[in-house]
């Protein structure tokens, strides 16, 4: 089983939908998780970073932990092309222990 | 602060030369990470550095990689000889050690060997 798991998509929804992105993972022990959003030809920047369980927020993204499942979730609210790109979840143990990134989902918002 | 800034942003050779991908780190930041992306082995780290010293190289293929960090503003990442399986893209990132996982990419550089 892979540590980190993630559909690789691609995933079509209109303009103005809330979009579910997810991961699944294998390691109990990771307690960082973050979302990274990558444009075509660019380099990942960092979306959302959470620490444990339960969820946050910041504008039209909502970033999701379920540790007992070992799932977690991105929600983009009133989806906008612009917001078409790759996502990739990323988890690790600790802080200073190296990040394990999914394989990204790629997604096309549809105007 | 321009970001992470890395050089060339594409780059074909042919199998057996050397290729050396280059990388300046934001201003200030301590830690140093370089990574290769692929189809089918997605965003791997290679390799990374604290405060110019390699820390984990666990990453490294083999013996034609490698890795410098000559001061805070510079590090290199050499294939010799390089192998089309090396054809890939390489990002750099760094970050502070305060928050060493919230890690800032460059735009990566493209490497084709043919």
């Amino acid at each position: 089983q892979k540590e980190v798991e993630q559909d690789p998509g691609p995933l079509s929804v209109p303009e103005g939908a809330i979009v579910s992105l997810n991961c699944t993972y294998s390691n109990s022990a990771f307690q960082y998780f973050m979302w990274y959003r990558q444009y075509s030809r660019k380099g990942p920047e960092l979306l959302m970073y959470t620490y444990s369980s339960g969820n946050k927020e910041d504008g039209r993204f909502t970033a999701q932990v379920d540790k007992s499942s070992k799932y977690i979730s991105l929600f983009i609210r009133d989806s906008q092309p612009s917001d078409s790109a790759t996502y990739l979840c990323a988890m690790s143990a600790n802080r200073d222990d190296k990040i394990i990134f999914g394989k990204g989902t790629r997604l096309h918002i549809l105007p | 602060d321009a970001g992470v800034i890395q050089s060339p942003r594409h780059e074909v050779t042919e199998m057996g030369q050397e290729v050396t991908l280059r990388c300046k780190p934001i201003s200030g930041h301590d830690y140093l990470f370089w990574y290769r992306q692929t189809m089918m082995r997605g965003l791997e780290l290679l390799i990374y550095f604290n405060n110019n010293v390699p820390i984990d190289d666990s990453g490294m293929p083999e013996d034609r990689f490698s890795a410098k960090m000559p001061n805070a503003s510079f590090s290199t990442l050499k294939i010799q000889p390089s192998e089309p399986r090396d054809s890939a893209v390489y990002f750099c990132a760094s970050s502070l050690g305060s928050s060493k996982n919230i890690q800032y990419f460059g735009a990566g550089t493209r490497l084709s060997v043919l």
